[in-house]
């Protein structure tokens, strides 16, 4: 059984430039979290989906992020005119049901902005 | 404030020891806990899951959570050097998760 997949591992994009990130969850799992994790600030929640839905977005900036996770294919967090501090690493993570708490992550995906 | 408050450590132990890592909370409405270990540019692992106040135990690992202090804890026995790593908790009060900062671990054999 697959984990949860995340693609590109690691995606360099000069300023100005869109970044897409990637997220297929784990195999029966329709809830998927974006968190994005700073050098000694821990990871911070950025948004909850679930199939076609936006449930929780209070972590996202305003503007230049979006996140999607369309019936068919992955979930996707697209960040557009992306500045060097969105240099970052951005994970992703599963689960069944909302309440059951246990939340999988994948590898990530490590983005820098030249 | 911040919803969930850990100390960063680092924490050196020699193989063996017993390793006691903590964290506080603030949100009373949290029912729900975790324990994620993350190696160097890997992905969180989930350690332990707890539901409300009480201890849990898998092997190594007992995780407990003190809902009257708002207060979890991560006991890890006879220590290895695989558990080096950084150790994340987090709590919910149901859909949304608020992570520690973690706590970087060394043991040393």
């Amino acid at each position: 059984n697959a984990g949860v997949m995340q693609n590109p591992r690691h995606l360099v994009r000069r300023r100005g430039q869109e970044a897409r990130l990637r997220c297929s969850p784990m195999k029966g799992h329709s809830h998927v979290y974006w968190y994005r994790q700073l050098p000694e600030e821990g990871l911070k929640f950025m948004v909850y989906l679930q199939k076609e839905n936006i449930i929780d977005e209070s972590g996202m900036p305003k503007e230049r992020f979006s996140a999607e996770f369309p019936k068919e294919g992955p979930s996707i967090l697209r960040i557009q005119q992306v500045v060097r501090g969105d240099s970052a690493a951005y994970f992703c993570a599963s689960s069944a049901r909302t309440s059951e708490g246990t939340q999988y992550f994948g590898p990530g995906t490590r983005l820098l902005v030249l | 404030q911040k919803e969930v408050e850990q100390d960063p450590g680092p924490l050196s132990v020699p193989e063996g020891a017993i390793v006691s890592l903590n964290c506080t909370y603030s949100n009373s409405a949290f029912q729900y806990f975790m324990w994620y270990r993350q190696y160097s540019r890997k992905g969180p692992e989930l350690l332990m899951y707890t539901y409300s106040s009480g201890n849990k135990e898998d092997g190594r690992f007992t995780a407990q959570v003190d809902k009257s202090s708002k207060y979890i804890s991560l006991f890890i026995r006879d220590s290895q050097p695989s558990d080096s790593a950084t150790y994340l908790c987090a709590g919910s009060p149901g859909n949304q998760f608020y992570f520690g900062t973690g706590t970087s671990l060394t043991v040393i054999p």
